[in-house]
């Protein structure tokens, strides 16, 4: 089955660019999506089809995806982005929805 | 405004079951493929299953296969889950979402605030 890679956390200072990995095989084949989850709250989707963003969510947020790694990238981070973060692809060899373990980032 | 709101959720003896279901209201819910997404106690997200828009398509994950069942009533606007032969492991709060899409899977952009499922004896 696809396995997606996530570092567990992530610490970054206000105000500094957070990058957040998900790796997995030939993933740059396939459709990444990002969503971000707050404690006791819904998962909300903040990046999709790698780089494409939701209406309403800021521009600081932005993705990209080549190779074996996709990346989440948040510009001139915020306190109110910490959150648990989510990647998501589609495994077509095996009609699967499959996550990624979760990266917590910490706003220091 | 779309609002996906889900219930049933509760305590059960493990090999018990459960019926989760989810209301669906703001916009056109027979056109639209549906998830159940699952989140165990401070633990990350895992795809439970998908159904899609005219429930041609319906898919699970491997922990769930033979054990749960997907189904969705477009004239009530609902989606369910039936839930049997439950285990410890299956404790989780219960999202469902919706894709963007009727048939082949493309993304959740919307989903419900959850329903907490505790299988214990």
């Amino acid at each position: 089955s696809y396995v997606l890679t996530q570092p567990p956390s992530v610490s970054v200072a206000p105000g500094k660019t957070a990058r957040i990995t998900c790796g997995g095989n030939n993933i740059g084949s396939k459709s990444v999506h990002w969503y971000q989850q707050k404690p006791g709250q819904a998962p909300v989707l903040v990046v999709y089809d790698d780089s494409d963003r939701p209406s309403g969510i800021p521009e600081r947020f932005s993705g990209s995806n080549s190779g074996n790694t996709a990346t989440l990238t948040i510009s001139r981070v915020e306190a109110g982005d910490e959150a648990d973060y989510y990647c998501q692809v589609w495994d077509s060899s095996s009609d699967h929805w499959v996550f990624g373990g979760g990266t917590k980032l910490t706003v220091l | 405004e779309v609002q996906l709101v889900e219930s049933g959720g509760g305590l059960v003896k493990p090999g018990g079951s459960l019926r989760l279901s989810c209301a669906a209201s703001g916009f056109t819910f027979s056109s639209y493929s549906m998830n159940w997404v699952r989140q165990a106690p401070g633990k990350g997200l895992e795809w439970v299953s998908s159904i899609s828009s005219s429930s041609s398509y319906i898919y699970y994950a491997d922990s769930v296969k033979g054990r749960f069942t997907i189904s969705r009533d477009n004239a009530k606007n609902s989606l369910y889950l039936q839930m049997n032969s439950l285990r410890a492991e299956d404790t989780a709060v219960y999202y469902c979402a919706r894709d963007v899409t009727g048939e082949l899977p493309e993304l959740f952009d919307y989903w419900g605030q959850g329903t907490l499922v505790t299988v214990s004896s």
